[in-house]
């Protein structure tokens, strides 16, 4: 069975400042990774994926994730955060093959400061 | 784009009332999927379906039943509420069906809030 780590359940910082928000997964076989945001009163929505080939993906809006098998990480970071990036983070991970069974962390609630 | 509805945005039942959560997806998805969100917790997985009258429980469906009789709906059902099961409800739908190679993301409703009394 797969599982995920998310180390920070809140991180504040300051507009235009960088930001990290870091993930850890467990899992015996290959798997599919996700961020997906949550903004209030919402329902979740993809941020990224990480499914085969470069290491590193990106969002439109200026979000970057980095996978590494070898510490089990897919850490969400951007250079220069917004007021409107205030939001509860989740990072997921599925088994390649088989049912879609999509396994969440608890969250991180990132509070951008004016 | 992908529409998640979710019937009610608010429901307050009391212990040991039967309870329908609706949930209606307009893509013609294969995979759908029951979540509760708490607090501290995240999201955890109750039952998912990936084809009509097909069923799969999840981590936690102790309390909980699910009903996929046409592809768009899957309804999540509540026996007998308890206090414990009050929580955000979170319906989400996916397009790729079992043992795809590939993997598609989770469409997600806005989320039903219950309050069991």
């Amino acid at each position: 069975a797969q599982s995920v780590t998310q180390l920070d359940s809140q991180v504040p910082v300051f507009e235009e400042a960088p930001v990290e928000l870091r993930c850890n997964y467990s899992s015996s076989v290959s798997v599919y990774l996700f961020w997906y945001v949550q903004y209030p009163n919402q329902g979740l929505q993809l941020l990224l994926k990480y499914l085969s080939g470069s290491t590193l993906v990106e969002s439109i809006n200026g979000f970057e994730a980095e996978f590494n098998k070898s510490q089990t990480s897919f850490h969400l970071r951007k250079p220069s955060v917004h007021i409107s990036d205030t939001a509860e983070y989740f990072c997921a991970v599925s088994l390649r093959g088989g049912y879609q069974k999509v396994t969440f962390g608890i969250g991180t609630k990132l509070q951008v400061i004016p | 784009d992908v529409k998640v509805t979710q019937s009610s945005r608010y429901l307050v039942k009391r212990t040991g009332e039967k309870v329908f959560l609706e949930c209606v997806q307009d893509m013609d998805h294969e995979n759908m999927f029951w979540y509760r969100q708490d607090p501290g917790l995240g999201l955890r997985l109750i039952y998912f379906s990936y084809d009509v009258k097909m069923k799969e429980k999840g981590d936690i469906p102790e309390g909980y039943s699910v009903s996929r009789e046409k592809k768009e709906r899957f309804s999540l059902i509540l026996e007998s509420a308890s206090t414990n099961q009050t929580s955000m409800y979170l319906c989400a739908s996916s397009l790729f069906p079992r043992f795809h190679t590939n993997n598609s993301p989770l469409h997600f409703g806005n989320g039903t809030r219950l309050t069991v009394t």
